[in-house]
């Protein structure tokens, strides 16, 4: 059983609207999680991090983690076609010192 | 600017031919790690080093070394690499303390071909 688990996609949604994207994890010890942003050919960016319970926002980005359910989300406000990428869930296990990558949920804004 | 500097950024070997891909941080940061990413299977991590002489297996480790002699410094060494060690390898690096810190920097990858 992988540990990061993410729907591969893609995830189509038209400009404007709210691209929802989702995550759950199996290691009950973890306790940070990530949202990366990779553009085809590039290097992953972080563009979230939540430990807490809740939600965390920032611009047009909302992360959202819940314990009990070990799922982890990521919502896109007023997507752009700018958004149309791959992003990757992470989160750590193992102490902080390993970093375990979900697959990847490739996301196409359509203009 | 703050950054994690790999190279080569390409590079085609032939099985056999040990090769070193290097990596340099100048964050200061104590945490780095060396991961590859495949089609279908994402980043995997090989090695991480929590400081310098302090190393660790990740999910992958085999067919891999790593040494952490300097702070800034974590170079990946293929001994004698195969072909199914062709792949997308990444470096990246990350702080303690402060939310941020725990999120990873990475560099602009090394795309490796084994022939």
């Amino acid at each position: 059983q992988k540990e990061v688990e993410q729907n591969s996609g893609p995830l189509s949604v038209p400009e404007g609207a709210i691209a929802s994207l989702n995550c759950t994890y199996s290691d009950r010890g973890s306790q940070s999680f990530f949202w990366y942003r990779q553009y085809s050919g590039k290097s992953p960016e972080l563009i979230m991090f939540i430990y807490s319970n809740g939600d965390k926002e920032d611009g047009r980005f909302t992360a959202q983690l819940n314990k009990a359910s070990q799922y982890v989300s990521l919502l896109i406000r007023d997507s752009q076609p700018s958004d149309s990428a791959t992003y990757l869930c992470a989160g750590n296990s193992g102490g902080y010192q390993k970093v375990t990558f979900g697959t990847g949920t490739k996301l196409q804004v359509i203009p | 600017e703050a950054q994690v500097t790999q190279n080569p950024r390409y590079l085609i070997t032939v099985t056999g031919k040990k090769l070193t891909v290097t990596c340099s941080q100048n964050m200061n940061h104590e945490y780095m790690s060396w991961y590859r990413q495949d089609p279908g299977l994402g980043l995997r991590q090989i090695y991480y080093s929590m400081n310098v002489e302090v190393t660790d297996k990740g999910d992958v480790p085999e067919g891999y070394k790593v040494s952490r002699k300097e702070k800034r410094n974590f170079p990946l060494i293929l001994e004698s690499p195969s072909p199914n060690q062709t792949s997308l390898y990444f470096c990246a690096s990350r702080g303690q303390g402060g939310e941020n810190f725990y999120g990873y920097t990475f560099g602009s990858g090394t795309r490796l071909t084994v022939v």
